[in-house]
């Protein structure tokens, strides 16, 4: 499994562009990287996956370079509901290792 | 889609008490996950099943957790008997692998508090 590495905690105000950066150097070759954002009270969700360079869904941007050792997660205008705390993994062999996260305040 | 259904959502019993968590996973979801969340650990996994079988338990804590998967439908996680350490929230979590991508959908957990 891939050990991951991501700042503890984050300070944005709203409508900023906010980039949280994750480090996986032993990622494996099949294993891809995935984001997910967890509420308090709630369970995690997931947000993004890649495997390689860059991938855009309705929510965020995920950044992969060529030698995967890291990947930032972009969040664009954020607002105060994307306060939460978001995990980086590096997943494969169907077994998930979720790390403390990174908790993101969004100021007004 | 209902998604993963937990019960109960809070539990409060007293030390030396049997506690039973209850999951309802995905229909047609294959994996189901069983993790503990606290404020010192973060979210760690417990166990998981593919098929209704236990693949790994190496994260169960002790012999006085159990989980079992009678069918595709229906979890549960039993401890017994219960210590104030093990207050935390217990979530599950199920998917359907699709080809190499790996993601889970969880469920809102269970807040057991051991007094």
């Amino acid at each position: 499994l891939a050990k991951t590495t991501q700042p503890i905690s984050m300070d944005s105000y709203e409508g900023q562009e906010v980039n949280i950066t994750c480090s996986h150097n032993n990622i494996a070759t099949n294993d891809y990287i995935t984001w997910y954002q967890q509420f308090p009270s709630q369970g995690p969700r997931f947000i993004i996956q890649g495997y390689k360079t860059k991938v855009t869904n309705e929510v965020a941007s995920l950044f992969i370079p060529a030698d995967r050792k890291s990947s930032t997660l972009s969040l664009p205008r954020v607002s105060l509901s994307d306060t939460a705390v978001y995990y980086c993994l590096g997943a494969g062999s169907y077994q998930l290792t979720f790390g403390k996260g990174t908790k993101l305040s969004v100021i007004p | 889609d209902a998604g993963v259904i937990q019960s109960p959502r809070h539990e409060v019993t007293e030390m030396g008490q049997e506690v039973t968590l209850r999951c309802k996973p995905i229909s047609g979801h294959d994996y189901l996950f069983w993790y503990r969340q606290t404020m010192m650990r973060g979210l760690e996994l417990l166990i998981y099943f593919n098929n209704n079988v236990p693949i790994d338990d190496s994260g169960m804590p002790e012999d006085r957790f159990s989980a079992k998967m009678p069918n595709a439908s229906f979890s549960t996680l039993k401890i017994q008997p219960s210590e104030p350490r093990d207050s935390a929230v217990y979530f599950c979590a199920s998917n359907n692998i699709a080809g190499g991508s790996v993601w889970q959908f969880f469920g809102p957990g269970t807040r057991l508090t051991v007094l």
